[in-house]
């Protein structure tokens, strides 16, 4: 089976621009969250999606948006990009949303 | 908000000798989990902890959860050059699947 998908790999965007990360989860699981994972430190939540409703948001600024589709892939968007949202994006699937989470390869974004 | 802590932020070791990781919550947690990342890679899950005390083990690895739920650690018995990569905690307060991660520890094996 295939795991998490991300795409794309890596992305470059100019700063004021904005962004949209895909994802799709493991075949079966119905919970899709989103990390941040700056260089050198720990993933930060973002969004926790289950059956296409949101679940939880962590500390992030309303420039950043996301959604569940039918098929359970997931879209993270972020507007009016700012340097400091360069970083290594990582969308994580689970069953139901608790226990063992899978993580995709990530989305490297670079604002310049 | 909550916090996760984790020491050491490095650690440098001899292939063979052991390795231990330890992580701190300031709030209780419902479960924590350890994930592995290698350089250049993604999380990749090790195991969850759920229970006061709790302690398992996975070949040379050793996973033990406070007895107060608030701390845990990471033993890995004789080391190996596989075993490079940064290690992370991560706190599930409320049983949601919302993890808060601590900083990690690197762990570089020299042969």
């Amino acid at each position: 089976d295939a795991g998490v998908t991300q795409s794309p790999t890596h992305l470059i965007k100019t700063r004021g621009q904005h962004v949209t990360l895909r994802c799709s989860p493991i075949s079966g699981h119905k919970s899709v969250s989103w990390y941040q994972q700056v260089l050198g430190q720990g993933p930060q939540f973002i969004f926790q999606y289950y059956e296409k409703e949101e679940r939880g948001r962590g500390n992030f600024p309303d420039r950043f948006s996301a959604r569940q589709f039918p098929n359970y892939s997931s879209e993270l968007n972020v507007n009016a990009l700012l340097l400091g949202d360069s970083a290594l994006y990582l969308c994580a699937s689970s069953l139901q949303g608790a226990g063992e989470q899978y993580f995709g390869p990530g989305t490297r974004l670079t604002v310049t | 908000g909550q916090q996760v802590m984790q020491i050491p932020q490095y650690q440098h070791v001899q292939e063979g000798e052991d390795f231990t990781t330890y992580c701190n919550s300031s709030t209780t947690l419902s479960n924590i989990q350890w994930y592995k990342q290698r350089p250049g890679g993604h999380p990749v899950f090790l195991i969850q902890l759920v229970k006061s005390g709790e302690v398992k083990k996975q070949k040379r690895l050793t996973f033990q959860f406070g007895e107060a739920k608030k701390n845990s650690s990471l033993h890995i018995t004789a080391t190996q050059t596989t075993d490079v990569g940064t290690y992370f905690c991560a706190a599930d307060s409320g049983n949601t699947g919302k993890l808060i991660f601590g900083q990690g520890t690197t762990l570089q094996v020299k042969p």
